[in-house]
């Protein structure tokens, strides 16, 4: 049973450009959440999706948008690429309280 | 809002010695869970235990155990005989217990196992 993967696992962008990040959930789970972790921080919550539908969104600007797939895969697309949206990407799926990780993807705005 | 308090950012131990990593939280839910996950260089965030607010009893799994004051807010985790393979980053996270709610994890300690 493949566990949650993410793609690409690095990615080098300009400031200005737009990126997606691609997550396969867990076999059975139909919950996807994505976390964003700065260098040294702890991951913070960008929005979760459930159903195809954005169920909950953390602190994060509209630049961050999301899509969930009916096979419950799932893209993190962020627009206009700020320097400051340089960090590891956390993909995370859940069927209920125990949510399993990615190994992420390392974004990094030049 | 919850928050989550680890103010240990670095700590060290000897292998086959034991270490405990603090943890503080505060929120206002009577009913909720709390995690440790550690994060190895791999990157990859690993669960290692789960305790449920409404449990008294401390949760254990294998050399891995927690001390869970609930009127305290305080969720320690214990390493008993550490391994060299227990070397990772470890956050302490907060999820209200209605379910398929976000994680709000603390800011991590690094632990280094030495030989």
């Amino acid at each position: 049973d493949a566990g949650v993967t993410q793609s690409p696992t690095h990615l080098i962008k300009t400031r200005g450009q737009q990126v997606t990040l691609r997550c396969s959930p867990k076999s059975g789970h139909d919950t996807v959440s994505w976390y964003q972790q700065a260098l040294g921080q702890g991951p913070q919550f960008i929005f979760q999706y459930y159903e195809e539908e954005e169920r909950q969104r953390g602190n994060f600007p509209d630049r961050f948008s999301g899509h969930q797939f009916p096979n419950y895969s799932s893209e993190l697309n962020v627009n206009a690429l700020l320097l400051g949206d340089s960090a590891l990407y956390l993909c995370a799926s859940s069927l209920s309280s125990l949510q399993f990780f990615g190994q992420g993807t390392r974004l990094t705005v030049v | 809002a919850q928050t989550v308090t680890q103010s240990q950012p670095e700590m060290s131990v000897q292998e086959a010695e034991t270490v405990t990593l603090s943890c503080t939280y505060d929120t206002s839910e009577n009913n909720y869970y709390l995690f440790w996950y550690k994060q190895p260089p791999s990157r990859q965030m690993i669960l290692v235990i789960r305790q449920e607010a409404y449990k008294q009893q401390n949760a254990t799994e294998n050399r891995f155990s927690v001390n869970f004051q609930k009127a305290a807010k305080s969720f320690s985790l214990k390493i008993s005989d550490s391994q060299l393979g227990d070397t990772a980053m470890y956050f302490c996270a907060f999820m209200k217990h209605d379910g398929n709610t976000p994680l709000v994890f603390g800011k991590g300690t690094r632990l280094s196992v030495i030989a």
